[in-house]
């Protein structure tokens, strides 16, 4: 399969733990972006990266928020003392951004955290 | 600070009734517009977008939406639904360099059989 994978798909934690995320884009895919997505909303935007950088961040993000792209490949989103206000699903998603292409962006399936 | 709203929360229908779901967005520079789908228990997948050209454009599953720059909308069509076009129905709005992607809220469509 070469989509968006996204691991873990769901997590429970309990409030005040940290918890770690990881999205595999699209190989060839340079852009990678991160959504939070709650009942009944569309996806808010979080961050994204282009390659390794990371180009733009979301009020979102709070400081408790980090999300990394080292290698210009996968990427981690990292959420420290969690809360229960962070319980929602958090989608990956990646594009091939070039000025002569469209930004269509491709999803991952999700992880869907809980905090307890 | 761009804006995408989606005129109906829950849109109810039967099978074979037509289908139209609206989308207007607020930017002031040129835009690329985008239908994703999300059926039950599946992530988000692209339905159609508009990027340039024919302001009529086409996806998958007999779907089409037109651009109306005038109106800062983007409407999604289908002549006739199916049970299977059950699922929520989310527009977006992105710049010209991909930045600044906006979700509008969603539009959940119930088909019944």
């Amino acid at each position: 399969d070469t989509g968006v994978s996204q691991d873990p798909r769901h997590k429970i934690t309990k409030r005040g733990q940290n918890v770690t995320f990881r999205c595999d884009p699209i190989s060839e895919h340079n852009r990678l972006y991160w959504y939070r997505q709650t009942l009944g909303q569309g996806p808010e935007f979080l961050t994204y990266f282009q390659n390794e950088a990371q180009l733009e961040k979301s009020r979102l993000l709070s400081d408790r928020f980090s999300a990394e792209r080292p290698k210009g490949s996968f990427s981690t989103l990292e959420i420290q003392r969690t809360e229960q206000g962070d319980s929602a699903m958090y989608l990956c998603a990646s594009s091939l951004y070039g000025l002569a292409l469209n930004n269509e962006q491709f999803f991952g399936p999700g992880t869907r955290l809980t905090v307890l | 600070a761009q804006s995408v709203s989606q005129h109906n929360h829950h849109v109810i229908l039967s099978e074979a009734a037509s289908l139209e779901l609206g989308c207007n967005y607020s930017y002031g520079g040129t835009v690329n517009l985008f239908w994703y789908v999300q059926y039950p228990g599946q992530h988000l997948q692209l339905l159609l977008k508009y990027f340039s050209g024919d302001p009529l454009v086409k996806g998958i599953k007999g779907f089409e939406a037109e651009f109306i720059k005038s109106k800062f909308s983007f409407n999604l069509r289908k002549p006739s639904v199916q049970w299977s076009d059950t699922a929520e129905y989310f527009c977006a709005v992105t710049d010209n360099y991909g930045q600044n992607f906006v979700f509008g809220p969603g539009t959940r469509l119930s088909v019944l059989p």
